[in-house]
């Protein structure tokens, strides 16, 4: 079992609609990333939280400590949010990061 | 502009050759870290250094080495005990003691 789970693994959305997608991790955690893939390969940093709730534009990352659980919601899809998401757990020390295996997003017109 | 370049994107190799793999951050960060990513998979760590001169192994250090003789950069070689090279390799670097990396561009390795 991955100690970062996310689900679901596929996701297809129409414009406009309202998604999320969930991350739960098994370990103590320092910090949760979000991080985005486009299909290049580039990785982006999206999020990084450690309680509560981050917004940026459309996109809202939550998290509850108690639960080990976090969403990334995006409000408005949009075909450009076509992308593979991905959560990391920050895990101990030096930054070392854990990696889920991503949710591929592809949002048509 | 400050950032990090790896090179080339792409790179195909002979079975048995060594490769080495760039990765240049001119972000004055401290720690600079090696993943691979696999189809289905999740990015795994295969080394990591958090200052010149020192370099620790990750969960798949297996086959690679590594050497940081120059903070700015990271070079990773893939040699020919690496039993199943091919893949995509990403380089990352943070501020040392913080928790936010900064990642490459990647660079998607094939061996014939």
């Amino acid at each position: 079992k991955n100690e970062v789970e996310q689900s679901p693994q596929n996701l297809t959305a129409q414009e406009g609609e309202f998604i999320t997608i969930n991350c739960s991790y098994s370990v103590g955690i320092s910090a949760l990333h979000w991080l985005q893939q486009h299909p290049g390969g580039g990785i982006v940093s999206l999020f990084m939280l450690s309680s509560g709730k981050k917004k940026h534009g459309r996109l809202i990352a939550t998290i509850n400590i108690q639960e080990k659980h976090s969403s990334l919601h995006i409000t408005a899809s949009h075909p450009r949010d076509s992308a593979v998401y991905i959560c990391a757990a920050s895990t101990g020390t030096a930054s070392k990061l854990t990696f889920g295996t991503g949710t591929r997003l592809q949002v048509t017109l | 502009d400050g950032g990090i370049t790896q090179s080339p994107k792409y790179l195909f190799r002979k079975e048995g050759q060594n490769v080495t793999l760039s990765c240049e951050q001119n972000l004055n960060h401290d720690a600079m870290y090696w993943y691979r990513q696999d189809p289905g998979q999740g990015l795994r760590l295969i080394y990591y250094s958090q200052i010149v001169n020192d370099f620790q192994k990750g969960d798949i250090a297996e086959g690679y080495s590594v050497s940081r003789e120059k903070k700015e950069s990271f070079p990773l070689t893939v040699t020919s005990a690496q039993k199943n090279p091919t893949a995509f390799y990403l380089c990352a670097s943070s501020l040392a003691g913080h928790n936010e990396q900064f990642f490459g561009p990647g660079t998607r390795l094939t061996v014939l």
